[in-house]
């Protein structure tokens, strides 16, 4: 079973706060990520990281930042959450391996903006 | 990116009966995978096809990859209510992931 924790696992908070998801994995892989869910719905890329200082964003616009100072640890930030930020965001990470990877997700954070 | 679609959105079965869902790409693949997601869960991967016609089975799952290698099909003999979730088909497209849109199974006991 993977080793990826997501922290907290439900979250509702007042529009305008400035909120950190964690996510730390402890199988050192180096490549991590960030997904924006809809209930069932599509996974969408918002972020992600080839290892330590490495941050890209992803197909879907975010207002939401990362940083990857440490292997294990990719936290993404908002500074003012907004209503429209409702929704599950999941971690995931992932080895290079050469053709065989693939990702490991954790358990996810729901987040609703009031 | 390199998008695949997946087809049906949707498939309400009886439990007992078999359920297909296909994944397609316009471009030719290098591999793909298939994830599970269970209501209220996360994605679990399930396998992962790299060879031209290939298949694999696990159970009552067999998982197929087209001969052009720009589809592939997940098919559930013989349906169980633990199966209930969304099928998510994906690919390893450069150093990134791009996921199909997934088929929600539910299964009727």
């Amino acid at each position: 079973e993977a080793d990826i924790y997501q922290t907290p696992r439900y979250l509702v908070i007042g529009t305008g706060k400035k909120i950190t998801l964690e996510c730390s994995q402890t199988m050192g892989h180096d490549k991590m990520y960030w997904y924006q869910q809809d209930p069932g719905m599509e996974l969408h890329l918002i972020h992600y990281s080839y290892g330590v200082n490495s941050t890209e964003k992803g197909d879907l616009s975010s207002e939401s930042t990362v940083s990857r100072i440490r292997t294990e640890h990719f936290p993404l930030t908002l500074e003012s959450a907004r209503p429209s930020h409702t929704s599950q965001y999941l971690c995931a990470s992932s080895p290079i391996s050469g053709g065989s990877e693939k990702l490991f997700f954790g358990s996810g954070t729901q987040l609703s903006v009031l | 990116g390199q998008q695949v679609m997946q087809i049906p959105q949707y498939q309400h079965v009886q439990e007992g009966e078999d359920f297909t869902t296909y994944c397609n790409s316009s471009t030719t693949l290098s591999n793909i995978q298939w994830y599970k997601q269970r209501p209220g869960g996360h994605p679990v991967f399930l396998i992962q096809l790299v060879k031209s016609g290939e298949v694999k089975k696990q159970k009552r799952l067999t998982f197929q990859f087209g001969e052009a290698k720009k589809n592939s099909s997940l098919h559930i003999t013989a349906t169980q209510t633990t199966d209930v979730g969304t099928y998510f088909c994906a690919h390893n497209y450069g150093q990134n992931f791009v996921f199909g849109p997934g088929t929600r199974l539910s299964v009727l006991p």
